[in-house]
């Protein structure tokens, strides 16, 4: 499994894009690219999942350069409410199952 | 509400003591996991269940444990003689055929305290 690197922690203020970068540089041809979300005593929620170029959906955007060795979830106008830890995962999409292998995250703290 | 159950929502025992959780997943999901979670980590997987096949296990998943998924819905993880390394976070997720193994939905999750 390609493993992943991410920043531990991020502040920003209400408002304000975030920007969070992972890295994976071992990704294999057939991986996609996973982000989760996980509130305090809460298990952790999909955000949205893409291969290559940009992906965007209601919550947030995802960008993956041409290389795939990196890729940035991008959360528009952050709010109190978007505090949490944000994970990264690198995998197959569709191997008939997935065990999804999660990092440490990173913690974003938005503040007013 | 539709999403992934699960009770107790906290449970506290005594080292020693056996315990049960139950996860019942979306219902039209097929695919059921189990996973771990201690304070400062990522959820880690135990286990996964397509119906009632157990098809998956962590070496995570000491003789103390086991899970059981008896008729493709519901299922139940055992802890036997809990030890203090036991307390954590249990998550159950499930996820349904057509669509990405990637993509889980995820319960509240139960905190077992072993005291």
């Amino acid at each position: 499994l390609a493993k992943t690197t991410q920043p531990i922690s991020m502040d920003s203020y209400e408002g304000q894009e975030v920007n969070i970068t992972c890295s994976h540089n071992n990704i294999a041809t057939n991986d996609y690219i996973t982000w989760y979300q996980q509130f305090p005593s809460q298990g952790p929620r999909f955000i949205i999942q893409g291969y290559k170029t940009k992906v965007t959906n209601e919550v947030a955007s995802l960008f993956i350069p041409a290389d795939r060795k990196s890729s940035t979830l991008s959360l528009p106008r952050v709010s109190l409410s978007d505090t949490a830890v944000y994970y990264c995962l690198v995998g197959l999409r569709d191997s008939g199952y997935s065990t999804l292998t999660f990092g440490k995250g990173t913690m974003l703290l938005v503040s007013p | 509400d539709t999403g992934v159950s699960q009770d107790p929502r906290h449970k506290i025992t005594k080292r020693g003591q056996n315990v049960t959780f139950r996860c019942d997943p979306i219902s039209e999901h097929n695919r059921l996991y189990w996973y771990r979670q201690t304070l400062g980590q990522g959820p880690e997987f135990l286990t996964y269940f397509q119906n009632e096949a157990q098809l998956e296990k962590s070496r995570l998943l000491s003789d103390r444990f086991s899970a059981e998924r008896p008729k493709g819905s519901f299922s139940t993880l055992e802890i036997q003689r809990t030890e203090q390394g036991d307390s954590a976070m249990y998550l159950c997720a499930s996820s349904s055929w057509g669509t990405s193994g990637s993509e889980q939905y995820f319960g509240p999750g139960t905190r077992l305290t072993v005291t």
